[in-house]
């Protein structure tokens, strides 16, 4: 079975500080990974995915997650917060099986700039 | 970048009445789209996953019959929620997933706030 679990539910940092969203995930294979980004009343939009080929990767808006598979986790870092960050920060891993392909959420971080 | 759109945005209905949302993906095919369900403050949990030309699978605990679900077109995926009660009351969004070559990102819809009175 796959999980996703983010380990902290809310995160808080000052502007213009590093960000750090941590992210592990349990899977009984190879996963793709993903992180997704919801600001208020919009939908969700993708900000980085890794699918086994560089372990580091780039994604928009300055953010990167580096894929730790001894650690199995998947944390999104950036190095500085800026306050159009503040949204819903959800880790997610994609499976497949019996034809399906749905993503199994994290419960989500929500991400607070401080000015 | 690919758009999924959802319609309506917002929808309030009375209690036993059925209530259509569409999705759509404007500029891409997606021969698979999927339903989630988000709960205020909580994270998104599938609900189904629909197949173009074919019958959708639903996870488990989620009631087929209530949940109707039609993929007609390659572009366009409906969710009927049939004889809708408050508990009904959530945030439904789509995703659609490419059905290019070499590719398998979802793309969301913005979603759709329903209110059962």
């Amino acid at each position: 079975a796959q999980s996703v679990t983010q380990l902290d539910s809310h995160v808080s940092v000052s502007e213009g500080t590093p960000v750090l969203l941590r992210c592990n995930y349990s899977s009984s294979y190879s996963p793709s990974l993903f992180w997704y980004v919801q600001h208020p009343n919009k939908g969700l939009q993708l900000l980085l995915k890794y699918t086994s080929a560089a372990t580091l990767v780039k994604g928009i808006n300055g953010f990167e997650a580096e894929f730790k598979k001894s650690e199995t986790s998947f944390h999104l870092t950036k190095p500085s917060a800026h306050m159009s960050d503040a949204a819903e920060y959800f880790c997610v891993v994609r499976y497949s099986g019996g034809g399906a392909d749905g993503l199994t959420f994290g419960k989500g971080t929500h991400l607070i700039i401080q000015p | 970048g690919a758009v999924v759109s959802q319609h309506p945005s917002r929808v309030i209905c009375k209690s036993g009445t059925s209530v259509k949302i569409e999705c759509r993906s404007l500029d891409f095919q997606a021969t698979t789209m999927f339903w989630y369900r988000q709960f205020p403050k909580q994270s998104l949990m599938l609900m189904a996953t629909s197949n173009e030309g074919s019958k959708a699978t639903y996870e488990q605990g989620v009631e087929k019959d209530k949940f109707l679900i039609n993929h007609a077109s390659l572009t366009l995926s409906t969710l009927t929620v049939t004889s809708a009660h408050p508990e009904d009351s959530s945030f439904y969004i789509c995703s659609a997933r490419d059905s290019s070559p070499y590719t398998d990102t979802q793309y969301f819809g913005p979603g759709t706030r329903l209110t059962v009175l």
